[in-house]
């Protein structure tokens, strides 16, 4: 069964950048034809699709974050990472990493991230 | 960029009723590739259809998706008490992949 666990640190300052990784279980992301991804959602809000990446190294951003986001991919620990860099109060949301397939088909339970001084 | 508006925010029902759900998109959704989910509150988003009308794995047919182009819908046939929920689509045809702002389905 398919797992992904989202790990980091729970509080950021404003002007750091913040970095979470996902572990995934049940599947190795380099034998699938999956993209994996990363989702937020602020407190009380709707859904924001940040970026993804493929197990080759190939990734594509949201052009609202692009400039301040990089996802990489470590297959040897099957691991995903983000870093979203010059946080402000804006990001303070809860972070999830997912995997792509048609629609977003497993999700991790998500980790909140605040951005607080 | 697509953007995707769910109408209407907040649908109030009785458990047995029919929900429906809209999601309009700006415009075409490419080969259909639009979803839908289920939002619990302090859980993850679930997936319950993809190409818009394939139900995923374990989802009851009580939940169908329709749909082409830019309008699309979520149908519950009959409410259950654990279908109260927030309801999302999402396009996944085109980059950035973008979300609907949600739909509220709440007991009346």
């Amino acid at each position: 069964q398919l797992q992904l666990q989202e790990s980091g640190p729970g509080l950021v300052k404003p002007s750091e950048t913040l970095s979470l990784t996902c572990t995934v279980s049940g599947d190795s992301i380099s034998s699938s034809n999956y993209y994996w991804g990363w989702i937020r959602q602020p407190p009380g809000k709707g859904l924001e699709w940040i970026g993804s990446i493929y197990y080759s190294g190939s990734s594509y951003y949201n052009p609202s974050l692009k400039s301040r986001v990089s996802i990489s991919v470590d297959t040897s620990k099957n691991q995903f990472s983000l870093k979203l860099s010059s946080v402000t109060a804006t990001d303070t949301a809860v972070y999830y990493c997912a995997r792509q397939a048609a629609g977003v088909d497993n999700w991790g339970q998500g980790t909140l991230v605040t951005v607080t001084s | 960029e697509i953007v995707l508006t769910q109408s209407p925010d907040t649908l109030s029902l009785s458990p047995g009723e029919r929900a429906t759900l809209s999601c309009r998109a700006s415009q075409s959704v490419s080969s259909s590739y639009l979803a839908w989910y289920q939002q619990k509150p302090g859980q993850a988003p679930r997936l319950l259809i993809y190409s818009a009308s394939s139900r995923a794995t374990g989802i009851p047919d009580r939940f169908s998706g329709s749909g082409s182009g830019t309008d699309f819908t979520l149908t519950i046939s009959r409410l259950e008490p654990e279908d109260f929920a927030v309801y999302y689509c999402q396009q996944y045809g085109s980059s950035p992949l973008t979300f609907g702002g949600g739909t509220k389905v709440e007991i009346k």
